[in-house]
């Protein structure tokens, strides 16, 4: 069962759109976390966020906790070829890690 | 500079060979967990474990088993490999003081 479900799958935007990526789930996780991957690497983590509401910047990049703790968003303004990559949400619930489906964006120069 | 390093970045073994993923981590992390990726499903944890010789199934750990014989190092074992069990293999490792996974490049399994 995929508790966590992220819209859209797949993204291709030219370079300065702005685009937003949700992660939705049913169930309440302790934190959320934001995770970047690129072609043959891992995961790499972008943000951690923990108060329902949180609302925390990185850069380019705005990340928001759902009050709820059930949801969160990915906001990317004028986005750049080198945000390209797939975006992946990660709920935690004591040790365990639940990812979402993931979303692939490509922005075109 | 902090890494989790992986065996192998590719392999291709035939059904019903007996497969060994080796994972090493240098950061004296507590957890360490095996995740396998496949397209449209985001990753799925096979296993993990949070101190040395301590495992603990992830969401489908059917097919596989794992060993911890010291801290630094994970491995997951596919007793007799499927075609089903051809996917990315992604290890990784956290502190208990937080939350943030650290992962190495992954291990592209192909089984024939």
């Amino acid at each position: 069962t995929q508790l966590l479900e992220q819209s859209p799958q797949f993204l291709s935007i030219q370079e300065g759109e702005n685009l937003t990526v949700y992660c939705n789930s049913s169930s309440v996780f302790s934190s959320l976390q934001w995770y970047r991957q690129e072609p043959g690497e891992g995961p790499v983590l972008l943000v951690t966020v923990v108060t329902g509401g949180e609302v925390k910047k990185l850069k380019r990049l705005t990340f928001q906790f759902g009050d709820a703790r059930k949801d969160s968003s990915l906001h990317i303004t004028a986005a750049q070829p080198g945000d390209t990559g797939l975006y992946l949400c990660a709920g935690i619930r004591t040790y365990k890690y639940i990812f979402g489906t993931g979303t692939r964006l490509k922005v075109l120069a | 500079d902090v890494k989790v390093t992986q065996s192998s970045r590719y392999l291709v073994k035939r059904t019903g060979e007996k497969v060994f993923l080796e994972c090493v981590q240098d950061m004296d992390h507590e957890n360490m967990f095996w995740y396998r990726q496949d397209p449209g499903l985001g990753l799925r944890l096979i296993y993990f474990s949070y101190d040395v010789k301590m495992k603990e199934k992830g969401d489908i750990p059917e097919g596989y088993s794992v060993s911890r014989e010291k801290k630094e190092r994970f491995s997951l074992i596919l007793e007799s490999a499927s075609t089903n069990q051809t996917s990315m293999y992604l290890c990784a490792s956290s502190s208990t003081r937080n939350n943030e996974q650290f992962f190495g490049p992954g291990t592209r399994l192909t089984v024939l």
